[in-house]
């Protein structure tokens, strides 16, 4: 079926550096790219997103860019603080248009 | 933050025994998603509903059933759970589908012992 590969699994970098994760996805139909993140406790939050018809988005410290070709799309934290520890997931939309699939998680640790 | 709400937020329950979680929406939203969170599978698609009384099955739904009979409600159950279900549950929305930014609840732990 189709999937979502999520690299690294893990992540740990000093306060003040940048942070990129990364996912593949197979289904070349997808066209909707979300970044969810998640704390202790609580349910994933919507971050970022970008569709298949933009190369690269940014919020502040926080960009997203896609590869179509390549089928990949990465998200990118700079100047990271202490509070962007959590766990972050990727997802792609599948092509009937109704579901979403998520990748296995990246835990981000910020050391201060 | 979105209105959802997910019922109860933590459940320990015994193998063979009915379980039912509810999942509980303000924003009027077309779509609604239940997935189970294991670690190192990230988020898993159980079941969701397209409309009332219009639900199909995601990627890990064996053992589970839905129902929708209102808008606002998307209820899951398991029949006779087992040990391999214990999870955390987590209930999204969506005005319009996968094309459509998906909102989470707080999530349901559930413990089967």
């Amino acid at each position: 079926g189709e999937n979502v590969e999520q690299h690294p699994s893990t992540l740990s970098v000093q306060e003040g550096d940048s942070a990129v994760i990364k996912c593949t996805y197979s289904d070349s139909a997808s066209n909707y790219f979300p970044w969810y993140k998640q704390e202790l406790g609580k349910g994933p939050q919507l971050i970022i997103d970008i569709r298949s018809n933009v190369g690269e988005k940014k919020d502040q410290r926080i960009a997203v860019t896609l590869n179509k070709t390549a089928k990949h799309f990465s998200l990118h934290i700079t100047e990271t603080q202490p509070e962007d520890s959590a766990v972050y997931f990727c997802a792609a939309s599948l092509s009937d248009g109704n579901k979403l699939v998520f990748g296995a998680g990246t835990i981000l640790r910020v050391k201060s | 933050d979105a209105g959802i709400t997910q019922s109860p937020r933590h459940k320990v329950t015994e193998t063979g025994t009915p379980v039912t979680l509810r999942c509980h929406q303000t924003e009027n939203h077309r779509y609604m998603y239940w997935y189970r969170q294991d670690p190192g599978h990230g988020l898993r698609l159980i079941h969701y509903s397209y409309g009332v009384k219009d639900t199909d099955k995601g990627e890990v739904s064996d053992g589970y059933s839905v129902s929708r009979s209102k808008t606002e409600d998307f209820l899951l159950t398991l029949e006779s759970a087992t040990s391999s279900q214990t999870s955390v549950y987590f209930c999204a929305i969506s005005e319009a589908g996968g094309n459509q930014p998906q909102h989470f609840g707080d999530g349901t732990r559930l413990s089967i012992l």
